[in-house]
């Protein structure tokens, strides 16, 4: 069963970036589109964007355009999502999760990020 | 975007009770609807998606219904484990993906 792996938990000053990761444990990672979603504390799921390895093209949601960038990494296998500007409304556990079939079926264990001065 | 809207915004039911939530699309999404359960400090779960098919191993208590803008999820005999959000979410807008605002379903 293919697992997403994402890396710990960040806390960040207002205006900075963080670079949050995510790994397939196995499987054809060219194959995959991957999605990040972001879940503030309390809060419903909120799409920000995926890439997609195997055409190398990425989609963001219109609020966070210019702000986050999405990219994954053939050689290992590791997907990205970096959101610059730090705002304390960007504090949220981020999910990448797989798209298949035009569903999130696989997600990772999330990432908090805090944005706090 | 397609804005999606659920109702309730939350819910109380006891063990054994027949439940349904409602996902309204702010336009047509034929049948690119999928829904979700979340607990709490855990990652969403997909149970439904094309608006009527069942994810291999949820349980069959669980039913979708429904196409064009309004969507129904049915619980029908709920269990204890079944108290969680739910989550409606539209795949017909790509390369944009919307979520319903949640629907905390609570014990009475």
């Amino acid at each position: 069963q293919v697992q997403l792996v994402q890396s710990g938990a960040e806390v960040k000053k207002p205006g900075s970036s963080v670079k949050v990761s995510c790994k397939p444990s196995g499987g054809p990672f060219s194959s995959y589109t991957l999605s990040w979603v972001r879940q503030a504390p309390g809060q419903g799921l909120e799409w920000v964007g995926r890439a997609i390895p195997s055409v190398g093209m990425t989609h963001y949601a219109q609020k966070f355009q210019g702000r986050v960038t999405i990219t994954a990494d053939k050689s290992t296998s590791t997907a990205y999502m970096e959101l610059s500007s730090l705002r304390s409304d960007d504090t949220a556990m981020y999910y990448c999760a797989r798209e298949h079939t035009r569903t999130f079926d696989i997600w990772g264990q999330g990432t908090m990020v805090t944005v706090s001065s | 975007d397609i804005q999606m809207t659920q109702s309730p915004s939350s819910l109380s039911a006891s063990v054994g009770d027949r439940v349904t939530i409602t996902c309204r699309a702010s336009q047509s999404i034929y049948i690119y609807l999928n829904w979700y359960q979340q607990k709490p400090g855990k990652a969403p779960k997909i149970l439904i998606s094309a608006a009527s098919t069942l994810q291999s191993g949820v349980p069959s208590r669980f039913s979708g219904s429904g196409s064009g803008t309004d969507f129904i999820l049915t619980i029908s005999s709920l269990q204890p484990e079944d108290f969680a959000t739910y989550y409606c979410q539209q795949s017909y807008s790509t390369p944009s993906i919307t979520f319903g605002q949640g629907t905390r379903l609570e014990i009475k």
